[in-house]
């Protein structure tokens, strides 16, 4: 067990819906990543927050945006969603946002659009 | 653009043999190196770790092997076990700390 969770585990929604997933980090871990992992495109950066602001992205649709709160939790939203988003989306948390940090992993969140 | 290309995608060894894959980067600019596990269902987790101005980083059976100026990294895992079967991701990263992944290894250990 990492430490970070993710809830929920699975969600299965329509196309054009918006859902919104949620990441706590390990205690201590100022820094929030999410990655999203499908067949296709395997596993790709989406977004880092460190405590509280954007600290840098990657190849986050516009559709999709994130925050990290106060007490450090995370939240992806994703809206318009097509059948290409069903994938499953990790957070991961680290205690700074330097090179060296380790970075570890929540269990996911595994969504499907149908 | 991928920046770090990993190989074989898949790989089937023997209990107690060697389980060899490989990583090639792009970007000078990497400066830290690790290798994620991941079982069916759950996230990577990190198995081991290697910065640049070492060759060789080794943690119980797991082994990173670095040459920087080819640009190449792989990882050894010694008398591969049966639970040891799960797919493996090199990774680089450096500055802003993404994590750019390989495409995977699906490593299967029969027994």
């Amino acid at each position: 067990d990492s430490g970070v969770t993710q809830t929920p585990k699975h969600l299965i929604t329509a196309t054009g819906q918006r859902v919104t997933l949620r990441c706590s980090p390990r205690s201590g871990d100022l820094s929030v990543y999410w990655y999203q992992q499908s067949l296709d495109q395997g596993l790709q950066f989406l977004i880092q927050y460190y405590n509280g602001e954007e600290r840098a992205k990657g190849n986050i649709l516009e559709r999709f945006s994130a925050q990290q709160f106060p007490d450090l939790h995370s939240e992806l939203n994703l809206s318009s969603l097509e059948l290409g988003d069903s994938a499953l989306y990790f957070c991961a948390s680290s205690i700074g946002g330097g090179v060296t940090y380790e970075q570890y992993f929540g269990p996911g969140t595994r969504l499907t659009v149908t | 653009q991928q920046q770090v290309k990993q190989s074989p995608q898949s790989l089937i060894v023997q209990k107690g043999g060697i389980s060899i894959i490989n990583c090639a980067y792009e970007n000078t600019a990497f400066d830290y190196f690790p290798w994620y596990q991941q079982f069916p269902g759950k996230g990577p987790a990190l198995l081991i770790a290697i910065r640049p101005d070492v060759s060789e980083k080794k943690e119980g059976r797991f082994t990173i092997s670095f040459n920087k100026s080819a640009k190449q990294f792989s990882l050894h895992i010694m008398d591969s076990q049966p639970g040891d079967s799960a797919t493996f991701f090199c990774a680089a990263k450096h500055g802003g700390s993404r994590l750019t992944f390989g495409e995977g290894t699906q490593l299967t250990v029969n027994p």
